[in-house]
């Protein structure tokens, strides 16, 4: 079965920690994203990447770090200076920048 | 600076009625796609418009990109329980360029 892979669905962590969001595909995609979602909200770029070792921030990178050693992984750092992590975290990836965008299940992210 | 809105952010409607949620745009863009997201789900791909003046169909779900490639709606006919979500709308504003999404239109249909 092709497709995203992100885990866990549900990740609860204490204020300060820092925490790791994973996104894996096995679509042979060139790009990869990331995107936070807040209840009721659209859906806000935080980093894109569009080939391997190579990434860009999106509109709001600050308290949030990325790696992309590999085509098939884009993994997710929320560090402690991201002021307020609890969100709904979603992976995409895509053929081309852009193109049609294929989601991960997501992640909700809960600091406490 | 670029700004695109997204309307309207509710609508509730009877099963039956039709429904249009619009992208307006100050500026061209490059291309838009329509994304649907059920309720506690992901987003998912509908259709990507790059022409100007552009009309897609699939089924019951219309999509138009405006002649001057600053608008676009996504009709539905008769919508059914099935059609509740949100929808999104995502636009390049050059080729090659991300994605940046409205806030999207959250749609109910009372059976």
């Amino acid at each position: 079965d092709g497709g995203i892979t992100q885990s866990p669905k549900y990740l609860f962590r204490k204020e300060g920690q820092n925490v790791t969001l994973s996104c894996e595909q096995n679509l042979n995609h060139d790009a990869m994203y990331w995107y936070r979602q807040d209840p009721g909200q659209g859906l806000r770029l935080i980093y894109y990447s569009q080939i391997v070792n190579d990434f860009q921030k999106g509109d709001i990178a600050e308290g949030y770090s990325v790696s992309r050693e590999k085509k098939e992984s884009f993994p997710l750092t929320v560090t402690s200076a991201q002021k307020n992590p609890t969100a709904f975290y979603l992976c995409a990836s895509s053929i081309l920048n852009p193109g049609e965008q294929f989601f991960g299940p997501g992640t909700r992210l809960t600091v406490l | 600076g670029q700004q695109v809105m997204q309307i309207p952010q509710y609508q509730h409607v009877q099963e039956g009625e039709d429904f249009t949620t619009y992208c307006n745009s100050s500026t061209t863009l490059s291309n838009i796609q329509w994304y649907k997201q059920r309720p506690g789900g992901h987003p998912v791909f509908l259709i990507q418009l790059v022409k100007s003046g552009e009309v897609k169909k699939q089924k019951r779900l219309t999509f138009q990109f405006g002649e001057a490639k600053k608008n676009s709606s996504l009709h539905i006919t008769a919508t059914q329980t099935t059609d509740v979500g949100t929808y999104f709308c995502g636009w390049g504003e050059t080729s090659g360029s991300r994605l940046t999404f409205g806030e999207g239109t959250q749609l109910t249909v009372n059976p």
